[in-house]
């Protein structure tokens, strides 16, 4: 499985905007890039993801570089509900099972000032 | 809310018992994932069922199993229980098995092993 590198902590202050990068050398032509997020005390949730093109949705941004080796999750106003961990996940898009599983690194902890 | 319940919230058991914890999946969700989160490891997927069948295994112990049943709830046994089985353990569900499929966690089972 293709491997993500994210740092493992960043800072912001509220309503300000956040960028959360993570490095995706090895992606392969079917992989997607997910992100998901896990508040204190919480499950993991979804927040994004894409292929090749910029995304919006009502959370985030994401960024993807034209050569797909790297991208950038945008909060574009933080709030405190917003410190979590951050994960960056790639999936392959293939249907039957056996790539269905997350595969969690590290992530980075998000830490959002009043 | 993700719609995804898990029971019990905490469990406190000795080493060498055995417990089960419940999932329940979000209304339609026929897959169902279980993972580990332990302070060392990190969030670590452990096995799929989709409609009743198993799917995919990850790094789970033979020490514990796992089953789906016609309802599609599930439940995941621990037996011969160590310290180290300590952990989170998250539930989650996606509508079937397009790689691509969101997964919707549950709040977790907080297990201690005394």
């Amino acid at each position: 499985d293709a491997k993500t590198t994210q740092p493992n902590s960043m800072e912001s202050n509220e309503e300000e905007p956040v960028h959360l990068p993570c490095n995706h050398s090895t992606i392969s032509g079917t992989d997607y890039i997910h992100w998901y997020r896990q508040l204190p005390s919480q499950g993991p949730e979804y927040v994004i993801h894409g292929l090749t093109s910029n995304v919006n949705n009502r959370m985030a941004s994401l960024a993807i570089a034209e050569d797909r080796k790297s991208s950038t999750l945008i909060l574009h106003r933080a709030t405190l509900r917003d410190a979590a961990v951050y994960y960056c996940i790639l999936r392959d898009w293939g249907y039957g099972g056996a790539t269905n599983k997350l595969i969690f690194g590290t992530g980075t902890l998000l830490a959002v000032q009043p | 809310d993700s719609g995804v319940t898990q029971t019990p919230k905490h469990l406190i058991t000795a080493t060498g018992q055995r417990v089960t914890l419940r999932c329940s999946p979000r209304s339609g969700d026929l897959s169902v994932y279980w993972y580990q989160q332990s302070l060392d490891q990190g969030l670590q997927f452990l096995i799929q069922y989709y409609n009743g069948e198993e799917r995919a295994k990850g790094n789970i112990l033979e020490r514990f199993s796992a089953q789906q049943f016609p309802d599609l709830h599930s439940e995941l046994n621990l037996s011969s229980l160590e310290l180290g089985d300590s952990a989170l353990y998250f539930c989650a569900s996606s509508q079937g098995l397009a790689g691509l499929d969101t997964q919707y966690f549950g709040p977790g089972t907080r297990l201690t092993v005394l």
